[in-house]
């Protein structure tokens, strides 16, 4: 068991940028949560996967924001045309799915964004 | 909507002594109440998770928290604080399929 790895662990690009985080989750878990923490602030939920199905999007996802999870293993989430208020911490998660959830989700050490 | 209130940003205390972090949820009673923990520049690690099963639940590095539906209340304890407990904790409540309503979080200051 390696973990919920993400990368890049940080991440500094200009206002009007894309950038895409990747998140690998522990390999039997087949729910998968993305995350958004700012500073001060608890993490915020803003969307997950059950194996390669997206069942829930969060208002805080805008349009610019895309969340992809092909063949249910690995996910990635792109922001596109980055705004300085989309500076953050992304953390991901990886849980056991229906029938076996434990309650117990797995963090990540996040992917820091910083817009200049 | 859930809601998760974390009385208090920041709490100190002296190595050794009490801590206590407060924790109220909404009424409605989540499935799941956490405490997780966040050490700088790190993700977060559950400390201890209720699940119905007891009010009293116990977890890691020796914190518990009790859940009292009379106060909507699932505070966080530890007897006797170690520098080693500073962090930034959160409490959350979660639905049946894992998502997180968190708290704005309590910074913990243990002074030697």
């Amino acid at each position: 068991d390696t973990g919920v790895s993400q990368n890049p662990r940080h991440k500094i690009t200009k206002r009007g940028q894309n950038v895409t985080f990747r998140c690998d989750p522990i390999s039997e878990h087949n729910r998968l949560y993305w995350y958004r923490q700012t500073l001060g602030q608890g993490p915020e939920f803003l969307t997950y996967f059950q194996n390669e199905a997206q069942l829930e999007k969060s208002r805080l996802l805008s349009d610019r924001f895309s969340a992809e999870r092909p063949k249910g293993s690995f996910s990635t989430l792109e922001i596109q045309r980055t705004e300085q208020g989309d500076s953050a911490m992304y953390l991901c998660a990886s849980s056991l799915g229906r029938g076996q959830y434990t309650g117990e989700l797995f963090f990540g050490e996040g992917s820091r964004l910083t817009v200049l | 909507a859930q809601s998760v209130t974390q009385l208090g940003s920041h709490v100190s205390v002296s190595e050794g002594a009490l801590v206590l972090l407060r924790c109220n949820y909404s009424s409605s009673v989540p499935p799941y109440l956490f405490w997780y923990v966040q050490y700088p520049n790190q993700g977060l690690q559950l400390l201890l998770k209720y699940t119905s099963a007891a009010t009293l639940v116990k977890g890691i590095n020796g914190f518990e928290a009790e859940f009292k539906k009379s106060e909507t209340s699932f505070h966080l304890t530890k007897p006797s604080a170690h520098m080693s407990d500073a962090a930034e904790y959160f409490c959350s409540g979660g639905t049946s399929y894992g998502k997180l309503t968190f708290g704005q979080g309590t910074i913990l200051t243990v002074h030697p």
